[in-house]
């Protein structure tokens, strides 16, 4: 089966940089995906890293090492709409996409 | 030209009844995943279906629950003899195909309350 890993909450004043780290454990590692959601809302992708190295896209980036089974999220400029949960998930070639229990981002003015 | 619809967007019933979720995914979209959120919760799988087949069914938290897929398109999950634990965000998502590289687009979920 698969495990993920990553923090419950983070706070952080608007304009500032939030990194959300996530580490996995799975058989058969395809890929490393990054959602967000909005309180009541529908997940949306954010990103998507299949092999090692930053993948950068507008002020968020997100990074993956394959030997390490760990990536990370990380959110530039802070803005009051980026208050949200953030779930990585992890693909695997069982073609489950299994999901972490989310990070809840809050941002203060 | 929509996204992924799924109804009703609410739904309470009574403890012992059936309920029937529906979910309409993205024209052309291979892949289709059903997915449940408990309150303040990660999303926690329960099946997918490749075309209409699903090949794992190892999710479905028992055998109160059942899913299908008709013609590469809508799907709906049953669950039988409802029970309150049975209470959560149901999710469904489509993709265009099962591979990883494929983001998933979510539905906004129906909230089912199980009185």
């Amino acid at each position: 089966g698969q495990s993920l890993e990553q923090p419950s909450e983070v706070t952080a004043v608007e304009g500032a940089i939030v990194q959300i780290n996530c580490t996995y454990q799975t058989s058969g590692f395809y890929g490393l995906s990054w959602y967000q959601q909005h309180d009541g809302g529908a997940p949306t992708f954010l990103s998507y890293n299949a092999l090692d190295g930053l993948e950068e896209t507008g002020r968020f980036s997100s990074f993956l090492s394959r030997s390490d089974s760990y990536g990370y999220l990380l959110l530039q400029e802070l803005q009051m709409k980026d208050s949200a949960s953030y779930f990585c998930a992890v693909g695997s070639n069982d073609y489950k996409l299994s999901f972490g229990a989310g990070t809840t981002v809050t941002v203060r003015a | 030209g929509a996204g992924v619809s799924q109804s009703p967007s609410n739904k309470v019933t009574e403890k012992g009844k059936d309920v029937e979720l529906r979910c309409d995914p993205i024209s052309g979209h291979t892949a289709l995943y059903w997915y449940r959120q408990r309150l303040g919760q990660g999303l926690e799988f329960l099946i997918y279906f490749q075309g209409n087949s699903a090949p794992d069914k190892s999710g479905l938290p028992s055998d109160r629950f059942s899913a299908e897929r008709t013609g590469e398109s809508v799907s709906t999950l049953t669950i039988q003899r409802t029970q309150q634990e049975d209470s959560a965000v149901y999710l469904c998502a489509s993709s265009l195909e099962v591979e990883g590289t494929s983001p998933l687009h979510f539905g906004n979920g129906t909230r089912l309350t199980v009185t």
